[in-house]
């Protein structure tokens, strides 16, 4: 079946201006999360969404990032008045529920360049 | 703070040698160890877990909460193994916590 799907694969934007990172979770996956993998931190949770539950946001960097997951789905990343320092890779992965047992599995990632 | 350290950055070997890839951690409770591998233009994808003690591709990795590390070991290293290896820590709330990451080179 189809795997994790993220959209667009690549943006550029101009410093302050916002931009919106879609993901497209395993149909049937119940936790979806976001990571940033950038040059100078690595990889690094961003948020977690599991089912129904409020989403662990003990990740995001800022309040200039949000996220939602709409009708338990698909889910979009916001990053306002975009930094320099917001250029990564942003990932997301899906698990079919929470628990150690579930294996997350992960998108290709969205490029942000921010300019 | 759970905390997940590779402390190489670069690790390159030749086909046929044995090759460690090496990770620490610290972390409080009970810890649930993964690596991942992320292969050239691919997806970043689950390599093996410590909880099913498997051998996959070659590679084992041993838990030991003793010296707090979960080393990545194969003993006849494939050019095809060539990629990013992320040791992962998975805490109560079940997100991830990387390693920076090795990247492993096989020379032929």
């Amino acid at each position: 079946g189809a795997g994790v799907s993220q959209s667009p694969s690549n943006k550029v934007t101009e410093k302050g201006k916002d931009v919106e990172l879609r993901c497209d979770p395993i149909s049937g996956h119940t936790a979806l999360y976001w990571y940033r993998q950038s040059l100078g931190q690595g990889l690094e949770f961003l948020i977690y969404f599991q089912g129904n539950s409020a989403p662990d946001k003990s990740g995001l960097p800022s309040d200039r990032f949000s996220a939602e997951r709409t009708g338990g789905s698909v889910s979009t990343l916001t990053i306002q008045r975009t930094q320099q320092e917001d250029s990564a890779v942003y990932l997301c992965a899906s698990s079919l529920g929470a628990g150690v047992r579930y294996e997350q599995y992960f998108g290709p990632g969205t490029r942000l360049t921010v300019t | 703070a759970q905390r997940v350290t590779q402390p190489e950055k670069l690790l390159s070997v030749f086909k046929g040698a044995p090759v460690e890839l090496k990770c620490n951690y610290s972390y409080s409770g009970s810890p649930e160890l993964f690596w991942y591998v992320q292969y050239s233009r691919q997806r970043l994808q689950l390599l093996l877990r410590h909880i099913s003690r498997e051998s996959i591709k070659g590679f084992t990795a041993d838990l030991n909460k003793g010296e707090t590390s979960f080393h990545l070991k194969k003993p006849f290293a494939q050019e095809e193994d060539s990629a990013m290896y992320y040791c992962a820590l998975r805490n109560a709330g079940n997100m991830l916590t990387f390693g920076g990451g090795t990247r492993l080179m096989v020379k032929p």
